[in-house]
């Protein structure tokens, strides 16, 4: 059984801080991970995506893969309020010859912005 | 602008019934997907499919059933609804990849209450 695993929180950050947010998961195989947003009562938004080894980064966010240890995380500078919400992690279990486009999602972990 | 839809937003049935759920994408996307959410077990998928014709079983996929006859559609049938099967339901799709790209972008949720 393939696993992606996140700490449920609530992770509380006061604004203008730094909100780091972590991801395991278990298939080494794993090609492809993603980032989704989630307020409550609606549908999850990709917000970041990576492939490679490192960092990327867009805007306030940067993600970071470690393939190596099974790691992806995702940091926001500058916490704002409207950063509150639940946030998806999302792995690919296949790679490119093989496993579709399927993803495994993490339960969320949720995000408090405080002012 | 290209978008998922689902319909109903909101459906509330008795056990036992019929209940059929629609998604719609204009993105021209092959691939589909049916996810749950319930509290603490995340997004998990149902059922899916690659293209016209081409259905697959997700992890819970029990009780569910999909079809896929043209390229925008693929509704979700609960032959007979079940209380387990209150839940919020997204419709997902993204693009046949050229890499180990599969963004999926995600339609609305349909909140379905079976009593």
């Amino acid at each position: 059984q393939k696993e992606v695993e996140q700490n449920s929180g609530p992770l509380s950050v006061p604004e203008g801080a730094i909100a780091s947010l972590n991801c395991t998961y278990s298939d080494r195989g794993s090609q492809s991970f993603f980032w989704y947003r989630q307020y409550s009562g609606k549908s999850p938004e990709l917000i970041m995506s990576i492939y490679s080894n490192g960092d990327k980064e867009d805007g306030r966010f940067t993600a970071q893969l470690n393939k190596a240890s099974q790691y992806v995380s995702l940091l926001i500078r500058d916490s704002q309020p409207s950063d509150s919400a639940t946030y998806l992690c999302a792995v690919n279990e296949g790679g490119v010859t093989g496993g579709g486009n399927k993803l495994t999602f993490g339960t969320g972990t949720q995000l408090k912005v405080e002012l | 602008d290209a978008e998922i839809t689902q319909s109903p937003r909101h459906k509330i049935t008795e056990t036992g019934r019929q209940v059929t759920l629609a998604c719609h994408q204009t993105w021209n996307h092959n691939n589909m997907f049916w996810y749950r959410q319930d509290l603490g077990h995340g997004l998990r998928l149902i059922h899916y499919s690659y293209g016209v014709h081409d259905t697959n079983k997700g992890e819970v996929s029990d009780g569910y059933s999909v079809s896929r006859s043209n390229t925008e559609d693929l509704p979700l049938t609960l032959e007979s609804a079940a209380s387990s099967q209150t839940s919020v339901y997204f419709c997902a799709s993204s693009a046949s990849p050229g890499g180990p790209y599969n963004e999926q972008f995600f339609g609305p949720g349909t909140r379905l209450t079976v009593l």
